[in-house]
């Protein structure tokens, strides 16, 4: 069963305008999220991250909010840039006692229209 | 370039052979870790290893074999695989506790694996 959710497979916005990527999560023991970009034929690198002591993280134009009574988190790039254009995984952690494992989502395909 | 390294980029092999997959880092990181990712799905986890020992294999077939001789080295040794398997295999390494929750893992840029 699929512990992270990104339900919308894609995403188009204009220059501009601001991105909004959704994730939702069911178990209630991650504490710790993230947020990837991937570009083709590259592997994902590191974007944002939030604890789940916080509901917001900003870092220039990314800004994570974490909802957890909803188990729903969202990524905000205001302005989008066409350079922007990517497939957004959202990951959540679940601390183990071999270490830390990340679930991931199925990804989005965002697309900002220059 | 990311610090983890992976060889071959694209691999084309039959059902009959064997072939490996290559990942290297030099980010001084103790767990490396293989992923799978098929179209429409999320990455999937297929080994863990820490500080050279395996510690997660989440139900993958036995055609795939890990091997970790080194906390830099991680191999994946494919034998027999079947069309299905076609993927991107990722790589990724971490480095312990905090840091890793907080930055997560540094992939490699994948082996794009298509059996035939």
């Amino acid at each position: 069963d699929q512990q992270v959710k990104q339900n919308s497979p894609s995403l188009s916005v204009q220059e501009g305008r601001i991105s909004i990527l959704n994730c939702d999560y069911t178990n209630s023991m991650f504490d710790y999220f993230l947020w990837y970009k991937k570009y083709p034929a590259e592997g994902p690198t590191f974007l944002i991250s939030i604890s789940s002591i916080k509901d917001k993280n900003e870092d220039g134009r990314f800004t994570v909010f974490l909802n957890k009574s909803a188990k729903h988190l969202s990524l905000h790039i205001v302005p989008s840039q066409p350079g922007d254009s990517a497939v957004y995984f959202c990951a959540a952690s679940e601390r183990k006692v071999t270490g830390n494992q990340f679930y991931f989502g199925t990804g989005t395909s965002l697309t900002v229209i220059p | 370039e990311t610090g983890v390294t992976q060889t071959p980029r694209h691999l084309v092999m039959g059902m009959t052979n064997k072939k490996s997959l290559k990942c290297e880092q030099h980010l001084g990181h103790n767990a490396m870790y293989w992923y799978k990712q098929s179209a429409k799905k999320p990455l999937e986890l297929m080994f863990v290893y820490n500080f050279k020992e395996q510690t997660e294999n989440n139900s993958v077939p036995s055609r795939f074999s890990p091997e970790c001789p080194n906390s830099s080295h991680l191999f994946l040794h494919l034998h027999t695989l079947q069309p299905e398997d076609s993927a991107l295999y990722l790589c990724a390494s971490s480095g312990a506790g905090r840091t890793t929750l907080s930055y997560g893992y540094t992939f490699g840029s994948g082996t794009r694996l298509t059996v035939v």
